[in-house]
């Protein structure tokens, strides 16, 4: 079964609403990264948060994860028609013992933003 | 723009042939990765190396086979194609715990 599950899995915006997007997982992790994936090709990562931090800020992106809920969030601020794409969460299922750099990814959200 | 590359960008190939896919990168990044991705769907780990003459299979079960016999090129084989490979294939490296990823190749089988 998969590890991550996102919702919504599509959103549609206005250009300079913010947008957000949660990510549930299952087991424990080492850390939760995020991507950006534009139509079907390869993804870019985005941030990193680990196990032991509770948010993180990079640009105009701001994630939150909460081990106790297993869940992690992302928000996007003051959104662009640029940011059209494709988001999943991907766990690293590590845990306290290291990474295994080995990740597993959500379904995705599909971010539509109109200008 | 992370350097690397993925060969052929598409390729649609009758059942039965033998292909290979090509990836390479230039980063120097010991782990390197082959996810299987169908549209709108997320990506599932087929295989993954953490170094030279070290492979292993991921979560999902496939019938494709890699090699690393270099750092830098991680090929991935499918001896008899088939409709069910019909996919697309994206191949990523890292050094640390970010993944950097290729274009993908968008494989059809028919």
């Amino acid at each position: 079964s998969q590890q991550g599950e996102e919702d919504p899995q599509a959103l549609s915006i206005q250009e300079g609403e913010n947008a957000t997007m949660n990510c549930s997982y299952k087991t424990s992790i080492n850390n939760l990264q995020w991507y950006r994936q534009n139509s079907g090709r390869g993804l870019v990562h985005l941030i990193l948060i680990r196990s032991n931090e509770r948010e993180k800020h990079s640009g105009r992106l701001r994630v939150t994860l909460d081990t106790s809920k297993k869940s992690s969030s992302l928000l996007i601020t003051a959104s662009r028609a640029a940011d059209t794409a494709s988001y999943f969460c991907a766990t690293d299922a590590g845990g306290y013992g290291g990474a295994t750099n080995k990740l597993i990814f959500g379904t995705g959200t599909l971010l539509a933003v109109q200008p | 723009e992370a350097d690397i590359y993925q060969t052929p960008r598409y390729l649609v190939i009758g059942t039965g042939k033998k292909i290979t896919l090509e990836c390479s990168q230039t980063m120097g990044h010991d782990k390197m990765y082959w996810y299987q991705q169908d549209p709108g769907m997320e990506l599932h780990l087929i295989h993954y190396s953490y170094g030279v003459n070290s492979t292993e299979k991921g979560d999902l079960s496939s019938e494709s086979t890699v090699s690393r016999i270099r750092t830098e090129h991680f090929p991935l084989t499918l001896e008899s194609a088939r409709p069910s490979h019909t996919s697309q294939y994206l191949c990523a490296s890292s050094s640390l715990y970010e993944q950097y990823f290729g274009p993908g190749t968008r494989l059809t089988v028919t």
